[in-house]
This record gives C-alpha cells, sequence and structure tokens, in this order.
C-alpha cells in the first residue's frame, strides 16, 4: 500500500520569500509523484510531476520539486511567492499497476502568502 | 480543447434521497476517475473506469456506485445518502489507464451537500 505525508497543514509566509512544501511517501514499489494544486472553490490544477529521469523537476508558475528516493521525498518549492499562489497544494503518488490511474493523496498544505 | 466537465456544480439533497453526478472527460479521453474530497477525510479515490468497465474501486460502501457510457462520459450514483456523504466530489480524466505516461486532469468539482 502507498502513503504520502505532508508534514506542515499550513505554511504562511511574506511576498517574494522563498517556500518549500515538503512531502514524504511510503510504497514498496516504483512510484511517480505529482504535486496539484487547488484554488478556493476550484477543482486540482496540477503543478508537476515525476514519472522518471531528473529528480529536478520544472512545473508551472515557477514551481519545482526535488525527488530524493533514499529519503523517500518529494518537496515542492519556489524561490519567490506572489500572493496569487495562496492556495492548498497537495502531494500525490501513484505506481500505475493494477490499480490503474488511482491516485493516493497526501493531506494537503495550506499556503498562505501575505504582504 | 474543453476541459473536464462536471454538472451540477452545487447541489443539496435530503438524508434518505439518491444523487446521481455527471462528468465528461477531455476530448479523447478514456479514463475516467472519481474522488470525494473532505475535510475529515481528504481526498480518496471512489473508482476508475476506462472504456466502460470499472478498473479500480476504493473502499466505499455499495451505496457509491459509477458507470461509464460508450463515449466516456462517465455518471456516479449515491443512494441512501447520508449526512457524511456531504463533501466535493471531483472527476478527473487522463488518455489512458495505468500507463507511467498520463496526466490525470481535474474537473471544477460537484458540492453535494446532504441535509
Amino acid at each position: 500500500a502507498q502513503s504520502v505525508t505532508q508534514l506542515d497543514s499550513q505554511v504562511p509566509v511574506f511576498e517574494e520569500a522563498p517556500v518549500e512544501l515538503r512531502c514524504n511517501y511510503s510504497s514498496s514499489v516504483s512510484v511517480y509523484l505529482f504535486w496539484y494544486v487547488q484554488y478556493p472553490n476550484q477543482g486540482l490544477q496540477l503543478l508537476l510531476k515525476y514519472l522518471s529521469g531528473s529528480t529536478l523537476v520544472k512545473g508551472i508558475n515557477g514551481f519545482e520539486a526535488e525527488f530524493n528516493k533514499s529519503q523517500t521525498s518529494f518537496h515542492l518549492r519556489k524561490p519567490s511567492v506572489h500572493i496569487s499562489d495562496t492556495a492548498e497544494y497537495f502531494c500525490a503518488v501513484s505506481d500505475f499497476t493494477g490499480g490503474g490511474n488511482k491516485l493516493t493523496f497526501g493531506t494537503g498544505t495550506q499556503l498562505k502568502v501575505e504582504l | 480543447k474543453a476541459g473536464v466537465t462536471q454538472t451540477p456544480r452545487y447541489l443539496i439533497k435530503t438524508r434518505g434521497q439518491q444523487v446521481t453526478l455527471s462528468c465528461s472527460p477531455i476530448s479523447g479521453h478514456r479514463s475516467v476517475s472519481w474522488y470525494q474530497q473532505t475535510p475529515g477525510q481528504g481526498l480518496q479515490f471512489l473508482f476508475e473506469y476506462f472504456s466502460e468497465t470499472q478498473r479500480n474501486k476504493g473502499n466505499f460502501p455499495g451505496r457509491f456506485s459509477g458507470r461509464q457510457f460508450s463515449n466516456s462520459r462517465s455518471e456516479m450514483n449515491v443512494s441512501t445518502l447520508e449526512l457524511g456523504d456531504s463533501a466535493l466530489y471531483l472527476c478527473a480524466s487522463s488518455l489512458w489507464t495505468g500507463s507511467s505516461g498520463n496526466t490525470i486532469y481535474f474537473g471544477e468539482g460537484s458540492w453535494l451537500t446532504v441535509v
């Protein structure tokens, strides 16, 4: 079985400061990792995904994440946040095997960007 | 290209009633998945359909069911509604199933309130 842990439920940060949202996963097989963002009253939007290859993945809106297999982590980072980045961020994992497209999500991290 | 479309966006039902939610995937996508999002349980996988066949099912009671039509549109049904079924129901679509190259796109969701 797979699981995802997002260590911080809320992260406050000032505008133009850097931010890191932490994600750790647990799985007995090779996995694929994703970060989604959810703005208020909206669905989920894919920020980035790690399937294979380079461990540093760049996504939309200036976000990037680094896959670390030894630490089973996939932390999301942005060097300078904007007020519009205020949203909830979800880390997810899938092995795309017999389970098809099933994603297992973490509990989410609320990013609040303050002026 | 239109995204994943869910209808209705908001609805209120009475305990004991049943509800049907609809999802139109992105054109050409054959896989449709459903997720339930609540403040207490977070994002949980309900089921996935691919080419009109259920591929996988999450840990939900039999009151939750779904189906997929030949045009890939999908519906999910919840019978004998309980207060705890109040949630945001998210539909997601992708081209294939069980492939690591998949990108999974989400709709805006249907907000169900059970009173």
